[in-house]
């Protein structure tokens, strides 16, 4: 079974500083997808960013980049710019379509951004 | 765009009663997921649907069924509620043709058991 872990509970950072999540997966398949959600106070599930892992180039969107490392099983998400608005829970998320076809979270990262 | 929408919003039951949560996925979207997020942790996945057929199942207690309709909406029917069944439930869908295997997640049901 796929597992996926987020080792950093809560970060904090000001204002326009740039911040990188943690995401580590177990997985014994080798095409599958990873993403990262952001859970703001409303509690609404917002996709951020996909990764394909037979794409070796990392997925960007606007201020929010990825370092994929399939090797290390590694998917850390940085935020450039970091807004206010970002203030949010940010869970990494696997899925693969073999199998049951499944979203597979971690525990979550709190990060806020401070003024 | 549109997107997912899910009713209710809120729900209070007590123990023993039923709830009935329902999920309208984006136009077009073939597939249905439905995801249980208890106080403080993450979404765990309950069951999936595609193409109004039953895709896969998750840890959904036996109390729980549901369906997908000819519309393709969904619903997630709840009978001998606990207390434990207190969550944010959330509906997802997506387009498994698109094959990028992307899930919009709807604004969710809070369901509350007294």
């Amino acid at each position: 079974a796929q597992t996926v872990t987020q080792s950093q509970p809560e970060m904090s950072v000001q204002e326009a500083e740039t911040v990188t999540l943690s995401c580590t997966y177990d997985t014994s398949e080798s095409n599958y997808y990873l993403f990262w959600y952001k859970q703001p106070p409303s509690r609404q599930m917002i996709l951020v960013i996909r990764q394909e892992a037979y794409k070796q180039q990392n997925a960007t969107e606007n201020r929010f980049s990825v370092n994929f490392q399939k090797a290390a099983k590694s998917f850390s998400l940085k935020i450039s710019d970091s807004q206010l608005g970002d203030t949010a829970m940010y869970f990494c998320a696997f899925f693969s379509h073999q199998g049951a076809q499944k979203l597979v979270f971690g525990q979550g990262t709190r990060l806020t951004i401070n003024p | 765009a549109a997107g997912v929408i899910q009713s209710p919003r809120h729900l209070i039951k007590e123990k023993r009663e039923t709830a009935t949560l329902k999920c309208y996925p984006i136009p077009r979207h073939d597939t249905v997921y439905w995801y249980q997020q208890g106080p403080g942790q993450d979404p765990q996945f309950l069951i999936s649907f595609y193409e109004k057929m039953q895709s896969d199942k998750g840890s959904i207690p036996d109390r729980f069924s549901a369906q997908q309709f000819s519309d393709y909406h969904s619903e997630l029917n709840m009978s001998s509620l606990e207390l434990g069944d207190s969550a944010l439930y959330f509906c997802a869908s997506s387009l498994e043709r698109a094959s990028s295997y992307e899930q919009y997640f709807g604004p969710g049901t809070r369901l509350t058991v007294t």
